[in-house]
């Protein structure tokens, strides 16, 4: 069975510290992996796609990297307004995602 | 530029009850899905379609219907209202051509069978 694991379940960083969120996916098959930001009372907001081993791309203050069993979303000098729960989600095949259960960033002026 | 829009927002029913959840999207994308997300068990697929006309199940497709006449509108029926579909349910659309494409969401309906 696809899935997708993510860790920490919650994480509370001071403002400028940096830290990266961990998402580990079922290796077979996989055609996608995605990340969504989501703010409490709102819909997930796509932030990246990976397709690829190696692959890296990047927005303001987060990079997503996608290595042969994991995806990492790395926040540099984070702001209190990066705080949300961040999903990660992968697709093995037609239109379903399978979603992990987020990590709640907290970041704290 | 509308995206994905979602009615109602908050929605309150007795057990037993029907109800239809509004989908909409104005970007012309083919493929159209509505997911529920509960707590500690991350979002979950119920039912998809790829084009109008086309619909197919997910991951938790019971107790809800759908239907796909227009490329526009995806509606959600919740037949008769059960406590366990207290959720928060999600509309999400994509173009088609690729499975790459990226899914993008509504701002979800807020649901609670009592």
């Amino acid at each position: 069975e696809d899935q997708v694991t993510q860790s920490p379940e919650a994480l509370r960083l001071q403002e400028g510290e940096s830290s990266s969120l961990n998402c580990s996916y079922t290796v077979s098959g996989l055609r996608g992996l995605f990340w969504y930001r989501q703010d409490p009372g709102k819909g997930p907001e796509f932030l990246f796609t990976l397709y690829s081993a190696g692959e890296e791309k990047e927005k303001e203050r987060l990079k997503a990297t996608l290595t042969k069993k994991e995806s990492f979303l790395h926040i540099t000098a984070p702001k209190p307004e990066d705080s949300a729960t961040y999903l990660c989600a992968g697709r093995w095949g037609g239109d379903k995602l399978i979603f992990g259960t987020g990590t709640r960033l907290q970041v704290f002026p | 530029n509308a995206g994905v829009t979602q009615t109602p927002k908050f929605q309150v029913l007795k057990t037993g009850q029907s109800m239809t959840l509004q989908c909409a999207q104005d970007m012309n994308h083919e493929y159209m899905s509505w997911y529920r997300q509960d707590p500690g068990m991350g979002l979950r697929l119920i039912h998809y379609s790829v084009g109008a006309g086309i619909t197919d199940q997910g991951e938790v497709p019971n107790g809800y219907n759908v239907s796909r006449s227009t490329t526009e509108d995806f509606p959600l029926r919740l037949l008769s209202a059960a406590p366990s579909q207290t959720s928060v349910y999600f509309c999400a659309s994509r173009p088609g051509g690729g499975e790459g494409n990226t899914i993008y969401f509504g701002e979800g309906s807020w649901l609670t069978v009592v």
